[in-house]
Parts: structure tokens; sequence; C-alpha cells
């Protein structure tokens, strides 16, 4: 089955610099990947996706690139700001008949004033 | 408002007592599924259902049920909970109805935490 690895497992970083976090994936027919943010104590929630005939989605200082020839794909935030603290996760799918979502260890970003 | 409703939120039990988490969400989706989340290891999948009646295993589902006897509704089950089971226990909901179309935002409850003794 399918097998996300999720890289770095905590960061931290001075605010308004950039944050970057990775993920690689095992299955090649996975094709949907979506990133999730819990915030401390609170539910996740999506902040966006990608689909694998989609090499770049951008929603405003966000940004989630895929490379499905090396298996991986990544999560960048700009200009980062106190709100951005959080756990991040990302996941891998294979849309086709049913919905099974496998997720990564998760990426604990500080963000530091 | 849209939501997806668990109980209970938080409880300890001991080892061998059964219990159910209730998860209920009112945005009319098919799909839902419950996932366990431990430091360490994310968000793992136990259960998830396509619609009423249609339920199958996900990655962990080792020492879980779960029943789809309404749309509304996909309750959790644990028939002799074990230490092993201690968590934080997501429900969510998705607008997911299969086919590469339509991927489906999950909608998450506000979580569980079971201590179980």
């Amino acid at each position: 089955g399918e097998n996300v690895e999720q890289h770095p497992s905590t960061l931290s970083v001075q605010e308004g610099d950039s944050a970057v976090i990775k993920c690689t994936y095992s299955d090649s027919a996975s094709n949907y990947f979506p990133w999730y943010k819990q915030e401390l104590g609170k539910r996740p929630q999506l902040i966006i996706d990608i689909r694998s005939n989609v090499g770049e989605k951008k929603d405003q200082r966000i940004a989630v690139t895929l490379n499905k020839t090396a298996k991986h794909f990544s999560l960048h935030i700009t200009e980062t700001q106190p709100e951005d603290s959080a756990v991040y996760f990302c996941a891998a799918s294979i849309i086709q008949g049913a919905q099974k979502l496998v997720f990564g260890q998760g990426t604990r970003l500080t963000i530091n004033p | 408002e849209a939501q997806v409703t668990q109980n209970p939120r938080y409880l300890i039990t001991v080892t061998g007592k059964k219990l159910t988490v209730t998860c209920s969400q009112n945005m009319n989706h098919e799909y839902m599924s419950w996932y366990r989340q431990d430091p360490g290891l994310g968000l793992r999948q136990i259960y998830y259902s396509m619609n009423v009646e249609v339920t199958d295993k996900g990655d962990v589902p080792e020492g879980y049920k779960v029943s789809r006897k309404e749309k509304r509704n996909f309750p959790l089950i644990l028939e002799s909970p074990s230490p092993n089971q201690t968590s934080l226990y997501f429900c969510a909901s998705s607008t997911f109805r299969g086919g590469y179309q339509n991927t489906g935002e999950l909608f998450f409850g506000e979580g569980s935490r079971l201590t179980v003794l």
C-alpha cells in the first residue's frame, strides 16, 4: 500500500521567512495530494491540494509543488506569520472508487517573532 | 452550521470495557471515516464508509468496529479496549463520491481523546 514520508518533523523559522515541508510517496498511482493544517488543540483543516496533472498550485502565501517522477511534493509558505504556527500534514491518495488518504507523520512549524 | 460532531470529547476507561464514540454530520455527506492520531505517526485511517451499509477497513482496523445505518451517523465501537488504543480519534466526512473528478475535502470533527487504563 501507499506510504508517505514527511520531513522535517519540526521546523522553526523567523517571522517573515519562508518555510518548506517535503513529502515523498511510494505508490506511483497516487494522483491527489492535499495538505492539512492543525492548530494546537484543533481539528485538521484543508489548506491546499494538488492533483497529479498539475505541477504547482498557489493560494496567496502558500504553494504546493509536485514532482511525479521523483514522487515527492512540497508545501511552501512565504512571509510566515505567527498564525502559521501549527502542525502540517501531507497526504496522498488514489482517487478511484474509494478515498483512502494516507497521511504523513506531520511537521510542527513554529514561527518565532 | 455545517459540522461534524463527536462524543465524548474526552474519555478515560479501563481495559475491556466496551465503549462507543459517536459521530454525526449534518452536511449530507456520503463518505465518512475514522482516524486515530498518535505522536510521530500522523493520522491513520481506521475504517471508512462510502454510503449507508457500506463500510471498509482502513490501515489500522484491528480492535475496532463501525456501522453505518444512517447517512449522518458513523459510530466507532471498541468492543474490548486495550491500552494501545489510547489515542486522539477524529471522525471526518467528505463530499467524495468516487471518481477522479471528485476529490472531496475532509471535514473533521473536534476529536475525541481516549485513555484506556
